[in-house]
């Protein structure tokens, strides 16, 4: 069983500039999770999407934004980048929205900013 | 403000010993609990997880240790070895939702 596939592996971009991350979930899985995960600050939820919904979102400002596909694979898009931005962008995806489900992850795309 | 605390940062263990890893939380609503493990350029893989009406649940050589009054629960990994060098990652979650990670330890086992 294939898991959870993200492109692309890395991306280098300038300040001002716009990003889009594309991630496949394992096959079954309604529920796509993005996070970040900044040198030294551990893991941030980002946003939460189930069968084409958004479900949550973190404490990031609005630049930061997503969609959820019919066959569930995902994007997020990240406008007017800001040298903050500079981090690995994690994918997970879990059964759905329901009680207790693991969330497995891909292994990231690796965004850095000049 | 940090849901899931996390402790140590770092971590280095002779080969054979035990690793522990600690962790708490405020939140009662968190109805589980799972751990991940972090290779340099992988995406975190899940470890291990435990629901709060459980007390101890043992996968091989790892083990989740979980004291709900206390909110507290703690990884131990059993004869470790030079490649469970890693950094973990406890996380939580209440329902369906988003995971909150603690800040992760970075284990080095020492051959």
């Amino acid at each position: 069983e294939a898991g959870v596939t993200q492109s692309p592996t890395h991306l280098i971009k300038t300040r001002g500039q716009q990003v889009t991350l594309r991630c496949s979930p394992i096959s079954g899985h309604t529920s796509v999770y993005w996070y970040q995960q900044a040198l030294g600050l551990g893991l941030q939820f980002l946003l939460w999407y189930d069968e084409g919904e958004e479900r949550n979102r973190g404490n990031f400002p609005p630049r930061f934004s997503g969609r959820q596909f019919p066959n569930y694979s995902s994007e997020l898009n990240v406008n007017a980048l800001e040298l903050e931005d500079s981090a690995l962008y994690l994918c997970a995806s879990s059964l759905g929205d329901r009680a207790g489900q693991p969330q497995h992850f891909g292994d990231g795309t690796r965004l850095s900013i000049l | 403000q940090q849901q899931v605390k996390q402790s140590p940062q770092s971590l280095i263990v002779q080969k054979g010993g035990i690793s522990i890893i600690n962790c708490a939380y405020e939140n009662t609503a968190f109805d589980y609990f799972p751990w991940y493990q972090q290779f340099p350029g992988k995406g975190p893989a899940l470890l291990i997880a435990i629901r709060p009406d459980v007390s101890e649940k043992k996968e091989g050589r790892f083990t989740i240790s979980f004291n709900k009054s206390a909110k507290q629960f703690s990884l131990h990994i059993m004869d470790s070895q030079p490649g469970d060098s890693a950094t973990y990652f406890c996380a939580a979650i209440a329902g369906a939702n988003n995971l909150f990670f603690g800040t992760g330890t970075r284990l080095t086992v020492i051959p």
